[in-house]
C-alpha cells in the first residue's frame, strides 16, 4: 500500500499564476478530502468527494479554487488566479465510507505564493 | 455543528515523564468516533489511536492511551514514557455517525515538546 500520494511536494509560483495539484487516494477508498493548513487558521477542510462526487464543497474559501475528481484514483484542486494568501500546506487524505474508518493523509503539498 | 476544542496550544514534557493532552468536542450525536493524529515536523499527519463512543473501555495503543468520557465530551490523550521522537503538534478529531458523517472535525492541535 503506497498510502495516498501528492504531487507536487512544494510549489512556487508568483501571484496570478494558475497552479494546480494532484492527489491519489488509496486503492479502494471512495471518500477523498481536501484540506488546507495555516498557523493562522489550522486545519481547514475545503471539499470533500464521496465516489467521486463532491458532497460538500461549503469550504472552498473563493470562485479561484474549484475540485474536481474524474475518477476513483485521481484528484485535482486548482487555484486560478493564486494570491499571496493561498500560500499554505495543502493535504489530501482518502478513506472510506464506514465510521470508524480513519483519514489516510498524503504528505501535503507547500505552495508558497510570491 | 460539532466542534473540537484543544485548549493547550503547546505543552513540554521531560523525557520518559507521562504527559496528557487535552480535548472536548461538542455533539448530539450517540454514536461516533474520536481519534488522535500527530504530525511531526515532516508534517506527516499519522494516526495515533482511535475510539469508538460506544466502546467503554479506553482505547489503548502501547504508550499512548486515553480517557474517555463521554458525559462530559472529553477525550484525553496520556502519552507514557514521553521520547523526544513523541514531539510534534497533535490533534484531535470526530468523526459523525449520522450526520456528515462523511466530515471530520479537527481541533487546533497542541505542540508538545520533549525536553531531554
Amino acid at each position: 500500500d503506497a498510502g495516498v500520494i501528492q504531487s507536487p511536494r512544494h510549489e512556487v509560483t508568483e501571484m496570478g499564476q494558475e497552479v494546480t495539484l494532484r492527489c491519489k487516494p488509496i486503492s479502494g477508498h471512495n471518500s477523498l478530502f481536501w484540506y488546507r493548513q495555516t498557523m493562522m487558521r489550522g486545519l481547514e477542510l475545503l471539499i470533500y468527494f464521496n465516489n467521486n462526487v463532491p458532497i460538500d464543497d461549503s469550504g472552498m474559501p473563493e470562485d479561484r479554487f474549484s475540485a474536481k475528481m474524474p475518477n476513483a484514483s485521481f484528484s485535482t484542486l486548482k487555484i486560478q488566479p493564486s494570491e499571496p494568501r493561498d500560500s499554505a500546506v495543502y493535504f489530501c487524505a482518502s478513506g472510506n465510507s464506514s465510521y470508524n474508518s480513519p483519514l489516510h493523509f498524503g504528505n501535503g503539498t507547500r505552495l508558497t505564493v510570491t | 455543528a460539532q466542534t473540537v476544542t484543544q485548549s493547550q496550544p503547546e505543552m513540554s514534557v521531560q523525557e520518559a515523564e507521562t504527559v496528557t493532552l487535552s480535548c472536548t468536542y461538542d455533539t448530539s450525536e450517540s454514536d461516533y468516533y474520536l481519534f488522535w493524529y500527530k504530525q511531526p515536523p515532516s508534517r506527516q499527519m499519522i494516526l495515533v489511536i482511535r475510539q469508538e463512543a460506544y466502546k467503554q473501555q479506553n482505547a489503548t495503543e502501547n504508550r499512548f492511551s486515553v480517557n474517555f468520557q463521554k458525559a462530559a465530551k472529553s477525550f484525553s490523550l496520556k502519552i507514557s514514557d514521553s521520547q523526544l521522537g513523541d514531539a510534534a503538534m497533535y490533534f484531535c478529531a470526530y468523526r459523525g455517525h449520522l450526520y456528515n458523517f462523511n466530515k471530520f472535525y479537527f481541533g487546533s492541535g497542541t505542540k508538545l515538546n520533549v525536553k531531554p
